[in-house]
C-alpha cells in the first residue's frame, strides 16, 4: 500500500520569506499522480499544484513550485514570496491511477504553515 | 468551473437522531463521489468510495450501516448518519471526481455535532 509521509507538524515563516514543504511518499508503481492541497482556517481544500510522475519537468503556480524526486521519492512544496493566505494546513497527496475511475488519494498527515506579518 | 456544494454546512442534532447530508457538483457530473472525515488538526480518513449507480464501498472499520450513502445521480450524492452518537461529531467531506478527469474536487464540509 502507498504511504505518504509529512515529517514536519508545523513550520512558520515572515511575510514575503520562501518556505519549503517536505513530503515522501512509497511506492512501487512507476506511473502516478502526486497533489499538494491547502486547507485554510475555512476548512475549504483547495489544489495547490499536481505532479504527473512520467514528467521530468517540475510543476509550477504562479508562487508554487514542486521538487519532484522520482528516485528518491520526494515531492516538495516551495512557497516563494510566502502571503498571509498562505497560512494553512498543507496536505501531501498520492494517487495511482487505476481503470475505472475510483483511484483513491492517499494524503499525509498534513503540516500547519503560518505565515507571520 | 468544478463548484461543489455541501449541505448543511453546520448541523447540531441530539443522539439517536438521523442526519442527511447533501453534495451537489453544481458544474460538472461526477461518476465517483467519496466521502471523508476528518478530526481536528488531522488528515482526511477516506470512509467511502461510490459510483452512481452502484454500491458503495467502504474503508475498513467504517460502518456500513451506520455512515448510508447515496449517489443516485451524477450530481448529487448524500450520506445519512443514523442514530448518531456524540463520537460521531466530527467534519464531514465529500469529494467528487470529474468524470474522465483524474483530479477531485472538495465541498466545503458539514460541520455535525451530536449533543
Amino acid at each position: 500500500a502507498q504511504t505518504v509521509t509529512q515529517s514536519q507538524p508545523e513550520m512558520s515563516v515572515q511575510e514575503a520569506e520562501t518556505v519549503t514543504l517536505s513530503c515522501t511518499y512509497d511506492t512501487s508503481e512507476s506511473n502516478y499522480y502526486l497533489f499538494w492541497y491547502k486547507q485554510p482556517p475555512s476548512r475549504q481544500m483547495i489544489l495547490v499544484i499536481r505532479q504527473e510522475a512520467y514528467k521530468q519537468q517540475n510543476a509550477t503556480e504562479n508562487r508554487f513550485s514542486v521538487n519532484f524526486q522520482k528516485a528518491a521519492k520526494s515531492f516538495s512544496l516551495k512557497i516563494s514570496d510566502s502571503q498571509l493566505g498562505d497560512t494553512a494546513m498543507y496536505f501531501c497527496a498520492f494517487m495511482n491511477p487505476l481503470q475505472g475511475g475510483s483511484e483513491k488519494l492517499v494524503f499525509g498527515k498534513g503540516m500547519k504553515l503560518t505565515v507571520n506579518p | 468551473g468544478a463548484v461543489v456544494s455541501q449541505h448543511p454546512s453546520r448541523v447540531i442534532c441530539k443522539s439517536g437522531t438521523s442526519v442527511k447530508i447533501e453534495c451537489r457538483s453544481l458544474d460538472f457530473q461526477a461518476t465517483t463521489m467519496f466521502w471523508y472525515r476528518q478530526f481536528p488538526k488531522q488528515s482526511l480518513m477516506l470512509m467511502a468510495t461510490s459510483n452512481e449507480g452502484s454500491k458503495a464501498t467502504y474503508e475498513q472499520g467504517v460502518e456500513k450501516d451506520k455512515f448510508l450513502i447515496n449517489h443516485a445521480s451524477l450530481t448529487l450524492s448524500t450520506l445519512t448518519v443514523t442514530s448518531a452518537h456524540p463520537e460521531d461529531s466530527s467534519f464531514y467531506i465529500c469529494s467528487p471526481r470529474r468524470t474522465n478527469y483524474n483530479e477531485q474536487f472538495f465541498g466545503p464540509g458539514t460541520r455535525l455535532t451530536v449533543l
